[in-house]
């Protein structure tokens, strides 16, 4: 039961890099999310998608796009990397409750 | 702005005793309160939830109790052992187009001491 699967776990970038976090679900899920979770701040959301084939700006989306590749991966790209971007960032897919991925550790420097 | 409050952010009790969580929230329209138990470098996991039509929910060791009227929800941890020393989040969630929208609280980091 593989779940929600995140790819890498940890990356270092240099300021103005850019770089995709991956994503993939088997649990047929229609809905998936990108946190970032940052200490003393809990998760915050940065992007969702309700269904495949759409996407919507959460509560911190500037600096980040994403792709509903189809249902089972949703990707979360920096363009141009920021310090302010060092975070934990997880994954998410939902039925009624989320189920995350184990997390990528990002660090910008 | 931030929906849900959480206290405790930090917890420390001994083996055996009962933590306790609190969670406050503003919008009336949350009709889902789960809990999710994070351990260190792993996400977050679901661990209980409780909806708006019920005062109190257990399972196992984990109680949730509801005030409905107080906007306040806790979570509450019998005979706590040392393997529960975790950062827990307490969240709300709407339904809203037909996925769930969740905001989630700060965290409380509970160490439960041998």
């Amino acid at each position: 039961n593989a779940g929600v699967t995140q790819t890498p776990k940890f990356q270092v970038l240099k300021t103005g890099q850019s770089m995709t976090l991956q994503c993939a679900q088997d649990m047929n899920h229609n809905s998936m999310y990108w946190y970032r979770q940052d200490p003393g701040m809990g998760l915050r959301l940065i992007y969702y998608s309700a269904s495949e084939g759409t996407t919507d700006k959460g509560e911190v989306p500037n600096g980040y796009n994403v792709s509903r590749l189809n249902k089972r991966e949703f990707s979360l790209r920096l363009e141009s990397a920021a310090p302010s971007q060092t975070s934990v960032y997880f994954c998410a897919s939902s039925d009624r409750s989320a189920f995350f991925g184990q997390g990528t550790r990002l660090t910008v420097v | 702005q931030q929906q849900v409050k959480q206290s405790p952010q930090s917890l420390i009790v001994q083996k055996g005793g009962i933590p306790i969580i609190n969670c406050a929230y503003e919008n009336t329209a949350f009709d889902y309160f789960p809990w999710y138990q994070q351990f260190p470098g792993k996400g977050p996991a679901l661990l209980i939830a409780i909806r708006p039509d019920v005062s109190e929910k257990k399972e196992g060791r984990f109680t949730i109790s509801f005030n409905k009227s107080a906007k306040q929800f806790s979570l509450h941890i019998m005979d706590s052992q040392p393997g529960d020393s975790a950062t827990y989040f307490c969240a709300a969630g709407l339904d809203s187009g037909g996925y769930q929208k969740v905001t989630f609280g700060t965290g409380t980091k509970l160490q439960v001491i041998p």
